[in-house]
C-alpha cells in the first residue's frame, strides 16, 4: 500500500458526461501528479500540482482540468467525454515539488466510456 | 524521439534465475531521475528502485538492482532469484531535472512471466 488513495476504483460513464476523480496524498507529500494510462498512449503525465498551486502540464486535453485544495487532496475533472478518453487515470503524490524525490502511485481509477 | 526506450515487450525467466529488462534513456539534461515501477495484473504501480545522474555506484533493492550505464545511456533493472509474484509489467521511467519539472516519462514496458 503506498499511502496514496483514489476513490472512486472504477467508472463506467457515458459520452458527452462529466466525471471527477478524487485523489489523496502519502500524509505530508505536498506534490500530486496526474497520469493517464492507456492501450494507445501509453503512461502520459498530464498534471502537476505543488501545495495548491499548478506547477507543469504534460499531454492535458482542454476538456480535463484539476485543482489541489487546502487539505492537499486533488480532483481530475473529465468534461464532454468521449470513448477515447476511456483509461487508468493514475494519482501520484511525493514529499516535494522541484526536487528527485520518488512519486507513489495510488491504485488508480478505471474509467469506462460507454 | 522517445526519452524512454524499452525494447523487449516481452521476456520468460524461470523461477530463481534472474533476468534483465532494458531500458535506454535519452537526455540532454546532466540531472535526471531513474526510476523502474512494477504494475501487476491488478493495475497497482508499485515503486521499485531509483538512480540519480550524479549516483556513483549502482542502485539496489533488495532483489532488485540497477545496472547504471551513463555514457550507454542505459539503466538495466536486473531482477535476482525471480519469484512467481515477479510476473507484472515493468516500466522504466525518467525524470530530468530542468525547470524544476518533476513529472515523469514512461517506456512502454515489458511484460515479464515467471515460469515455475
Amino acid at each position: 500500500d503506498s499511502g496514496v488513495t483514489q476513490t472512486p476504483k472504477h467508472l463506467i460513464t457515458a459520452t458527452g458526461q462529466r466525471v471527477t476523480l478524487r485523489c489523496s496524498p502519502r500524509s505530508g507529500d505536498l506534490s500530486v501528479y496526474w497520469y493517464q494510462q492507456s492501450l494507445d498512449q501509453g503512461l502520459q503525465f498530464l498534471i502537476h500540482y505543488y501545495n495548491g498551486e499548478e506547477r507543469a502540464k504534460g499531454n492535458i486535453l482542454e476538456r480535463f482540468s484539476a485543482q489541489q485544495f487546502p487539505d492537499l487532496h486533488s480532483e481530475l475533472n473529465l468534461s464532454s467525454l468521449e470513448l477515447g478518453d476511456s483509461a487508468l487515470y493514475f494519482c501520484a503524490s511525493s514529499a516535494r515539488g522541484p526536487s528527485t524525490d520518488t512519486q507513489y502511485f495510488g491504485p488508480g481509477t478505471r474509467l469506462t466510456v460507454l | 524521439a522517445q526519452k524512454i526506450t524499452q525494447t523487449q515487450p516481452g521476456m520468460f525467466v524461470q523461477e530463481k534465475e534472474a533476468v534483465t529488462l532494458d531500458c535506454t534513456y535519452d537526455t540532454s539534461d546532466p540531472s535526471y531521475g531513474l526510476f523502474w515501477y512494477k504494475q501487476p495484473s491488478s493495475g497497482e504501480m508499485i515503486f521499485l528502485i531509483y538512480q540519480g545522474s550524479y549516483d556513483q555506484q549502482n542502485a539496489t533493492e533488495g532483489r532488485y538492482s540497477l545496472n547504471f550505464q551513463k555514457a550507454r545511456k542505459s539503466a538495466n533493472l536486473v531482477i535476482s532469484a525471480s519469484q512467481l509474484g515477479d510476473s507484472a509489467m515493468y516500466f522504466c521511467a525518467m525524470r530530468e531535472g530542468k525547470t524544476g519539472a518533476n513529472n515523469l516519462f514512461f517506456g512502454t514496458g515489458t511484460r515479464l512471466t515467471v515460469i515455475p
